[in-house]
């Protein structure tokens, strides 16, 4: 158990240009979070997968941004055409299925910086 | 859907001195609650979790009791060490499929 991965761990890229991010969660965990945290707050809710379904997504997550998880395993995160205010860091988080809530193990997240 | 008020910081304290780090949070019906914390350097990581009211949770000499009357989940130490600076967060669980709310985290800075 290798914990979840994430990368890249930092990404800068100019205004405008599309990036990509990829998560693996732990390998018995089916499911998997996306979460988008700025400076000086605490993480807020991008999505969230149940296997390959994709069966939540926040009202933070635009036109612009698209999140996918084929055959349940990894997931990436694009976003397109960014703007300054993407710049945050993006941590995934994945968890077993069970009654509610159970813990869920993060990453250690892709820092973006748009310029 | 769930909020969460924490207590702003930051949190300066001396080694040894007893912490508390406030709580309260709105939810619909009774969510499993956690507190995270996020140690410089590395990702977040679950410090302790209460399931039902009245539960304890307790890890590394933490404790949180989660209080159903007051939707509290007051965070605390009897006796803080310089390895406990970080950032902790506390976060309901949504009642389906685990979601979490975070609040925006409070600062602790343990001195010598």
């Amino acid at each position: 158990d290798t914990g979840v991965s994430q990368d890249p761990r930092h990404k800068i890229t100019k205004r405008g240009q599309n990036v990509t991010f990829r998560c693996d969660p732990i390998s018995e965990h089916n499911r998997l979070y996306w979460y988008r945290q700025t400076l000086g707050q605490g993480p807020e809710f991008l999505t969230y997968f149940q296997n390959e379904a994709q069966l939540e997504k926040s009202r933070l997550l635009s036109d612009r941004f698209s999140a996918e998880r084929p055959k349940g395993s990894f997931s990436t995160l694009e976003i397109q055409r960014t703007e300054q205010g993407d710049s945050a860091m993006y941590l995934c988080a994945s968890s077993r299925a069970g009654t509610g809530a159970t813990e869920a193990f993060f990453g250690q997240g892709t820092r973006l910086t748009v310029v | 859907g769930n909020s969460v008020t924490q207590m702003e910081g930051p949190v300066t304290l001396s080694e040894e001195a007893f912490l508390t780090i406030n709580c309260t949070y709105t939810a619909t019906g009774y969510p499993s609650l956690f507190w995270y914390v996020q140690y410089p350097g590395e990702g977040l990581q679950l410090l302790l979790k209460a399931t039902k009211a009245d539960d304890k949770g307790s890890n590394k000499g933490f404790e949180a009791t989660y209080r159903k009357e007051t939707t509290s989940f007051h965070l605390e130490k009897g006796s803080v060490q310089v390895s406990d600076s970080a950032v902790y967060f506390c976060a309901p669980g949504g009642t389906s499929y685990g979601k979490l709310t975070f609040g925006q985290g409070t600062i602790l800075t343990v001195h010598p």
